[in-house]
């Protein structure tokens, strides 16, 4: 498709236990960002790819959490250990202009930790 | 406090009607200013950029004031279709991966 996806749609996992969170951007798209959004609120950033690079992981909210592009397009986010709070939309998405606008959105990985 | 804040809402107009709301900021080296609409269990898109002559898109307009550090935007002849969240988000000069995402307002037209 032209957009980008994200894989898996739901996630349910038990606390505690690791989870991988794919996002496929659109085809050449240089840029490629993670959000978290919680219910009500916006977008927060977690993580900034530069084709490969990893340039800016401030957003990431502990050392359970790592993103990686090993190839410049595809992109994984990955939760170790999982906790309730991690309970929330994971959004990608990716840009092919500097400024990084307008980003492009995938549906996103809604993901429920019991 | 919030880098960028947002009147949650909801608004609550009929059909018809011409609504605005607005965002502030709290950093002054913000760069860029845009508006995203987010529809229920979808994903955010971008709705316009706004810039600093203000513009206007259609029934859109955004305005920018640097000045007093908020954007808004005002939806004339409102329709049942612009029921949505719309989010506010600031970039900063200092990093093009610092984008920043207001928490929303949420909009409701009724017929």
């Amino acid at each position: 498709g032209a957009g980008v996806s994200q894989s898996p749609r739901y996630k349910v996992a038990k606390r505690g236990q690791d989870v991988a969170l794919r996002c496929d951007p659109i085809s050449g798209h240089v840029s490629l960002f993670w959000y978290q959004q919680a219910l009500g609120q916006g977008p927060e950033f977690l993580t900034y790819f530069q084709n490969e690079a990893q340039l800016d992981k401030s957003g990431l909210p502990s050392d359970r959490f790592f993103a990686e592009r090993p190839e410049g397009s595809v992109s994984t986010l990955k939760i170790q250990r999982t906790q309730q709070e991690d309970s929330a939309v994971y959004l990608c998405a990716s840009s092919s202009r500097t400024g990084n606008q307008p980003q492009h959105f995938g549906d996103g990985t809604r993901l429920s930790i019991l | 406090r919030k880098e960028v804040e947002q009147d949650p809402g909801p608004f609550n107009v009929p059909e018809g009607a011409t609504v605005a709301f607005n965002c502030t900021y709290s950093n002054s080296a913000s760069q860029s200013f845009f508006w995203y609409r987010q529809d229920c269990r979808k994903e955010p898109k971008l709705l316009m950029s706004v810039y600093s002559s203000g513009n206007e898109d259609g029934r859109f307009t955004a305005q920018l004031n640097r000045a007093s550090q908020y954007i808004s935007l005002l939806i004339r002849d409102s329709k049942l279709s612009d029921s949505a969240t719309y989010l506010c988000v600031v970039t900063l000069y200092s990093s093009a991966s610092k984008i920043i995402f207001g928490s929303g307002t949420r909009l409701s037209i009724r017929p």
